[in-house]
């Protein structure tokens, strides 16, 4: 049981280039989500779903995509990168009814040039 | 959304002294979680406390829902619980939202 798996856990980017940022979960849970942390400012949600097929905008969307067409996967895709996305990226998942609450991939850490 | 206040923002402990993280927040919750960020920035999820009171080892956290806070207790401080403590709360809507965190530095 690998919990939340996230790749690469490191990255570089140059500015306007774009790239995925993968999440898979061998858990079976309903909930996924991304978040991304930078100096300060604990975590803030980007996307999330509650589903295959279902996403939805969190609290910091723009300059992101998300789709969910399997149960284990949650990719995010930066369109065209920026030095604002430089941050430290996590992706979580949960069971619907859960007594456990979220399980955290071990992050990746983007740096935009 | 909910707003979620963590204090004392930081945090300097002697090694075996004992202490009290504090997370308001602003509306009824479903789901509030307390996380360790270690050093190696990886989040350890410590407690799921949306109302209660549990006991892992040497912590232990307490959620009292009606008044919105939850508490996290230290005790016997060691070196190895430096790092960030985060209180997360979700209102029922999917988002789970962060504080930003209690510094803890326990000094040997």
């Amino acid at each position: 049981n690998a919990g939340v798996t996230q790749t690469p856990k490191f990255q570089v980017l140059k500015t306007g280039q774009s790239m995925t940022l993968q999440c898979a979960q061998d858990m079976n849970h309903e909930y996924m989500s991304w978040y991304r942390q930078d100096p300060g400012m604990g975590l803030r949600l980007i996307h999330y779903s509650v589903g295959a097929g279902i996403t939805d905008q969190g609290e910091v969307p723009n300059g992101y995509n998300v789709s969910r067409s399997t149960t284990e996967d949650f990719p995010l895709r930066l369109l065209s990168a920026a030095p604002s996305q430089t941050s430290v990226y996590f992706c979580a998942s949960s069971r619907q009814y859960s007594n456990y609450g979220y399980t955290f991939g071990s992050g990746t850490r983007l740096t935009v040039v | 959304g909910i707003q979620v206040e963590q204090s004392p923002p930081d945090l300097i402990l002697q090694e075996g002294a004992n202490s009290t993280l504090r997370c308001n927040f602003s509306d009824s919750v479903n789901n509030l979680q307390w996380f360790h960020q270690n050093p190696w920035g990886q989040l350890i999820n410590l407690f799921y406390i949306p109302s209660g009171t549990k006991q892992n080892g040497r912590l232990s956290a307490t959620t009292v829902a009606t008044e919105r806070y939850s508490l996290l207790y230290i005790s016997s401080s060691q070196t190895t619980d430096s790092g960030v403590y985060f209180c997360a709360v979700e209102g029922g809507n999917n988002r789970l939202a962060f504080g930003k965190g209690n510094q803890v530095v326990v000094i040997p």
